[in-house]
């Protein structure tokens, strides 16, 4: 069964917006949340990430929001560019296993 | 520095037949990781090995999809008959360790006819 998953498949936001990608996972062993990056033709590029002792981590105009007791967090993206369209994947890790992935969130960007 | 390298980038292949595709992951890096992309599925982890060994194996792809690491500086991916649904792109990635960031290849697109 899926242990990362993505709410939306799709988003499409406006030049200037902030967007907001969310995620949710099941175990509650993982302690690692990347996000990647995907352009068309590409491997995913790490994006930001964050451990589970922290529920805020910011770089640039990327910030993680995490909710532990929850066990979900979003992705936000200030004032997207439309460079910034690409699909986004959540996951999620530990010491123990390989991080597992959610399906992804395609996200344009419009001018 | 070489990041991770997939090969060949394009494979198309009649039912039945076997395939492999080859991955150099980034030198040093002692875990190597095989995911399949789909877009229904996202990445779905088929194989993870940390210094040679093979440390997990994705359950539901265990009986025709078969990796090795016969060095530090290579894996192979053998997918044993195909199948037209085993159409996805395949990407392989390194990493330092867990719990690190995971450098990933191009991919490889398969395509079973």
């Amino acid at each position: 069964q899926q242990q990362v998953r993505q709410s939306s498949q799709s988003l499409t936001v406006w030049e200037g917006e902030t967007a907001i990608l969310n995620c949710s996972y099941e175990n509650s062993a993982f302690d690692y949340f990347p996000w990647y990056q995907q352009f068309p033709g590409e491997g995913p590029a790490l994006l930001i990430a964050i451990r589970s002792v922290s529920d805020k981590k910011e770089d640039g105009r990327f910030t993680i929001f995490f909710n532990k007791r929850e066990k979900n967090l979003s992705l936000h993206i200030k004032d997207s560019q439309p460079g910034d369209s690409a699909t986004y994947f959540c996951a999620a890790g530990n010491n123990n296993n390989a991080p597992r992935f959610g399906a992804g969130t395609k996200l344009s960007v419009k001018p | 520095d070489a990041g991770v390298t997939q090969t060949p980038r394009h494979e198309v292949a009649e039912k039945g037949q076997t395939i492999i595709l080859k991955c150099e992951p980034v030198s040093g890096h002692n875990d190597l990781f095989w995911y399949r992309q789909t877009k229904i599925q996202g990445l779905e982890l088929l194989s993870y090995f940390r210094s040679k060994s093979l440390m997990e194996d994705g359950g539901a792809f265990k009986d025709r999809f078969k990796a090795e690491m016969l060095n530090s500086s290579f894996s192979t991916l053998k997918i044993q008959p195909t199948e037209p649904k085993d159409s996805a792109v395949y990407l392989c990635a390194s990493s330092p360790g867990l719990s690190y960031e995971q450098y990933f290849g191009p991919g490889t697109r398969l395509t079973v006819l």
